[in-house]
């Protein structure tokens, strides 16, 4: 069965410092591939997405996000992280051959920014 | 501004009556989607729908339904709550198969 692992529950980082958020997916082909964020009390946000092509993705608020085939993986990273980054993050998974294109979630990682 | 509208916010309420929670979007989306979210498990979908009156089951059905009469709404319903339904609920909208959700900000239900 198709699964998103997200191996991390909690990260704890310094405001400043790097960051790296890990996604692996149990797929056969190469899915869609998207990362959200959850700032709490609101819902998921978009923070970037792969499709295709360039395997190291751009998205908004300095994250990027690189596509790795061979370890079926999709982390997310940003080179300095502020306060403001602290929220739930979840990897999300499209298999393209099932016909549903139906998400399949992480369980999410929750971080925490130090002063 | 695009958005998914869901209604109430917050609701606590006792097993066995029966409540829905809105949902709207105004970006004409045709797919629409109702999730719950538990500590732990991540966002589980419970119900979709690919166009009005054209709906199927996700991942954990059992105890809801759902209807879309119109392609702008996507209520859920509780007919009889329990409990274990207890959770975060997010209903979210897409343009086409494989594009993006947007979410709404979320319901948090407490079923007493």
């Amino acid at each position: 069965a198709q699964s998103v692992t997200q191996p991390d529950i909690h990260i704890t980082v310094s405001e400043g410092a790097s960051l790296e958020l890990r996604c692996n997916y149990s797929y056969g082909a190469t899915p869609y591939l998207f990362w959200y964020v959850q700032s709490p009390g609101q819902g998921l946000q978009l923070l970037l997405k792969y499709f295709s092509g360039d395997t190291l993705v751009q998205g908004i608020k300095g994250f990027e996000a690189e596509f790795k085939r061979s370890q079926s993986s999709f982390n997310l990273r940003k080179p300095s992280v502020h306060w403001s980054d602290a929220a739930e993050y979840f990897c999300a998974v499209v298999p393209t051959t099932s016909g549903t294109y139906k998400y399949i979630f992480g369980t999410g990682t929750r971080l925490k920014v130090l002063a | 501004e695009a958005q998914v509208t869901q209604n109430p916010r917050y609701l606590i309420t006792v097993t066995g009556k029966k409540l829905t929670v809105t949902c709207s979007q105004n970006m004409n989306h045709e797919y629409m989607s109702w999730y719950r979210q538990d500590p732990g498990l991540g966002l589980r979908q419970i119900y979709y729908s690919m166009n009005v009156e054209v709906t199927d089951k996700g991942d954990v059905p059992e105890g809801y339904k759902v209807s879309r009469k119109e392609k702008r709404n996507f209520p859920l319903i509780l007919e009889s709550p329990s409990p274990n339904q207890t959770s975060l609920y997010f209903c979210a909208s897409k343009r086409a198969p494989g594009q993006p959700q947007h979410f709404g900000d979320g319901t948090r239900l407490s079923i007493l």
